[in-house]
């Protein structure tokens, strides 16, 4: 089976401007959670959606969205970007009921 | 506030040595703890987990220990080998889909 697969890789992007990423579950798992990883903060978790649906979300501001199509596919949306939003941005997807997260390597982001 | 706890922040380790991490929560309600191991440009993955209700769980050269009543627990690996560097996260989760990392440890193995 393919794993979790994130597009793009690296990001470059401005302040001010707003980024999406993509995220691919491994086929078959409904469940997507994103979860970002800095030097200083480590691993937050930011949302996750199962069946199209946001299931649960972490401490962060509004600029920071999802959503997750029918083929379980799920795209980040972070807007008015910000020089602290530079980070890696992880997703990780799970089979439904199951309790193991599997990680993509993740989007690198830089806010410059 | 940092769910989990997690020392030392970086350990160096003798090949063939025993790396040990230690890990701390203060929530009752965590039921499931998951260790990862990430290598530089990687996705975290997953190495070994356990439930509260057991006090130790072994795979391989990786064990971790379950102190449920100090609210602890901790990730032996024996025999450690250069291929061990990396950095470990433990975590813990209350629902389903939401992990609390720890900060993570940078472990060395030198040869």
């Amino acid at each position: 089976k393919a794993g979790v697969t994130q597009t793009p890789r690296y990001l470059i992007k401005t302040r001010g401007q707003q980024v999406t990423l993509s995220c691919s579950p491994i086929s078959g798992h409904r469940s997507v959670s994103w979860y970002q990883q800095t030097p200083g903060q480590g691993l937050q978790f930011l949302f996750e959606y199962f069946s199209e649906t946001q299931r649960n979300k972490g401490n962060f501001p509004g600029r920071f969205s999802g959503r997750q199509f029918s083929n379980s596919r799920s795209e980040m949306n972070v807007s008015t970007l910000e020089l602290g939003d530079s980070a890696l941005y992880l997703c990780a997807s799970r089979a439904g009921g199951r309790e193991t997260q599997y990680f993509g390597p993740g989007t690198r982001l830089l806010v410059l | 506030q940092q769910q989990v706890k997690q020392s030392p922040q970086s350990l160096i380790v003798q090949k063939g040595g025993i790396s040990i991490i230690n890990c701390a929560y203060e929530n009752t309600a965590f039921d499931y703890f998951p260790w990862y191991q990430q290598f530089p440009g990687k996705g975290p993955a997953l190495l070994i987990a356990i439930r509260p209700d057991v006090s130790e769980k072994k795979e391989g050269r990786f064990t971790i220990s379950f102190n449920k009543s100090a609210k602890q627990f901790s990730l032996h690996i024996m025999d450690s080998q250069p291929g061990d560097s990396a950095t470990y996260f433990c975590a813990a989760r209350i629902t389903l889909g939401r992990l609390y990392f720890g900060r993570g440890t940078q472990l060395t193995v030198w040869p």
